[in-house]
């Protein structure tokens, strides 16, 4: 099962709304990072948390972190036709000998103009 | 640096015919991922190299796909046979690597090769 599961599964809103997802996972870790998709592309990083952090700003993205639940959300802020993707949280593992990373299932947002 | 550069970009081929993706990662990365992406299944990790070491193939779905990484620079997913369920966008990504925990871990991906397999 996947390490990360992220919710909605899909998101519409209008253009200038916050858009917010949610991210669960189950087991310990080292940090938790928001990955951005656009239709026909690779993934892109956008943000890293670590587990010793609560929250964390970039531009109008801001990501929180809640361990004791082992759960992390996404707020974009004002958002804009271009903010169009999904959106995937990925997380590593305490027990992760190497660099893997485990992705969730996405959120598909769509901001409508 | 231009990236993690993958060949092809589409791919069109007959079931029973070999397949060749290609990936370039970006100078300086040590860690090399291969993913596959579909709508039912999502994001999978088929292999993932250390310092071109195979250290994780446990997500390789058969016997049909094979990957090999020569070098630091070039790494190569094979599948042979396809089968129309191959058919997806298979992703590679890379990482600088290291100690858990750090930036290092960020990922960059190529465009991905979207293969059909009829």
């Amino acid at each position: 099962s996947q390490q990360g599961e992220e919710d909605p599964q899909a998101l519409s809103i209008q253009e200038g709304e916050n858009a917010t997802m949610n991210c669960s996972y189950k087991t310990s870790i080292n940090n938790l990072q928001w990955y951005r998709q656009n239709s026909g592309r690779g993934l892109v990083h956008l943000i890293l948390i670590r587990s010793n952090e609560r929250e964390k700003h970039s531009g109008r993205l801001r990501v929180t972190l809640d361990t004791s639940k082992k759960s992390s959300s996404l707020l974009i802020t004002a958002s804009r036709a271009a903010d169009t993707a999904s959106y995937f949280c990925a997380t590593d593992s305490l027990n992760n000998a190497g660099n893997m990373l485990t992705f969730g299932g996405g959120t598909r947002l769509m901001v409508k103009p | 640096d231009a990236g993690v550069i993958q060949s092809p970009r589409h791919e069109v081929t007959e079931m029973g015919q070999e397949v060749t993706l290609r990936c370039k990662p970006i100078s300086g990365h040590n860690s090399l991922f291969w993913y596959r992406q579909t709508m039912m299944r999502g994001l999978e990790l088929l292999i993932y190299f250390n310092n071109n070491v195979p250290i994780d193939d446990s997500g390789m779905p058969e016997d049909r796909f094979s990957a090999k990484m020569p070098n630091a620079s070039f790494s190569t997913l094979k599948i042979q046979p396809s089968e129309p369920r191959d058919s997806a966008v298979y992703f590679c990504a890379s990482s600088k690597g290291g100690t858990s925990g750090s930036t290092w871990d960020i990922q960059y991906f190529g465009a991905g090769t979207r293969l059909s397999v009829l």
